[in-house]
């Protein structure tokens, strides 16, 4: 069972266009994290949200924690070529002398010029 | 330069010969883990460590060993491996169990005929 679901898997879009990422779970995390990873490459964080209803603005993207802390969006306005890549959601889960961070299988995005 | 390093970046070899994949961080970070992935299936977390000489499973540590002698470095090992392990791994550090933003090193790309 997917702990954190993400939609859409894929979106190509054209330049110029708005859209909006989604990251839900049945589950409460205590910060959900957002990363960006490009071909050949790690990923990189892109921003973490803790409380519920947060919203963390990044230039043209926009993040927001649900009010419930179970799921996310992120919002990308304007999309430019150089946004493509493979966007995935992160949530933290601290316990008793542990932490596990699990992720989102991603949302591949291709933003055509 | 604060970074993750892992090596070798591309490996091939054969079902049942031991490989060790190194993984090295330079930025004094207590926490460490390893992660797989794999197209329809995600980043999934292996194994993590705390601290030197604490490791604990993640998801799916079944067929892989890792050890923290020191607070650097991180290997992970495959005892024997099978063609399932093909993957893209990745490892990453943070700074402490709370610090939750890890850096992710450039990946290793495994290939077990």
């Amino acid at each position: 069972t997917q702990l954190l679901e993400q939609s859409p898997q894929f979106l190509s879009i054209q330049e110029g266009e708005n859209l909006t990422v989604y990251c839900n779970s049945s589950s409460v995390f205590s910060s959900l994290q957002w990363y960006r990873q490009e071909p050949g490459e790690g990923p990189v964080l892109l921003v973490t949200v803790v409380t519920g209803g947060e919203v963390k603005k990044l230039k043209r993207l926009t993040f927001q924690f649900g009010d419930a802390r179970k799921d996310s969006s992120l919002h990308i306005t304007a999309a430019q070529p150089g946004d493509t890549g493979l966007y995935l959601c992160a949530g933290g889960r601290s316990g008793a002398g542990s932490y596990q961070l699990t992720f989102g299988k991603g949302t591949k995005l291709s933003v055509i010029p | 330069e604060a970074q993750v390093t892992q090596n070798p970046r591309y490996l091939i070899t054969v079902t049942g010969k031991k490989l060790t994949v190194t993984c090295s961080q330079n930025m004094n970070h207590e926490y460490m883990s390893w992660y797989r992935q794999d197209p329809g299936l995600g980043l999934r977390q292996i194994y993590y460590s705390m601290n030197v000489e604490v490791t604990d499973k993640g998801d799916v540590p079944e067929g892989y060993k890792v050890s923290r002698k020191e607070k650097r470095n991180f290997p992970l090992i495959l005892e024997s491996p099978s063609p399932n392990q093909t993957s893209l791994y990745f490892c990453a550090s943070s700074l402490d169990l709370y610090q939750e933003t890890q850096y992710f090193g450039p990946g290793t790309r495994l290939l077990v005929l």
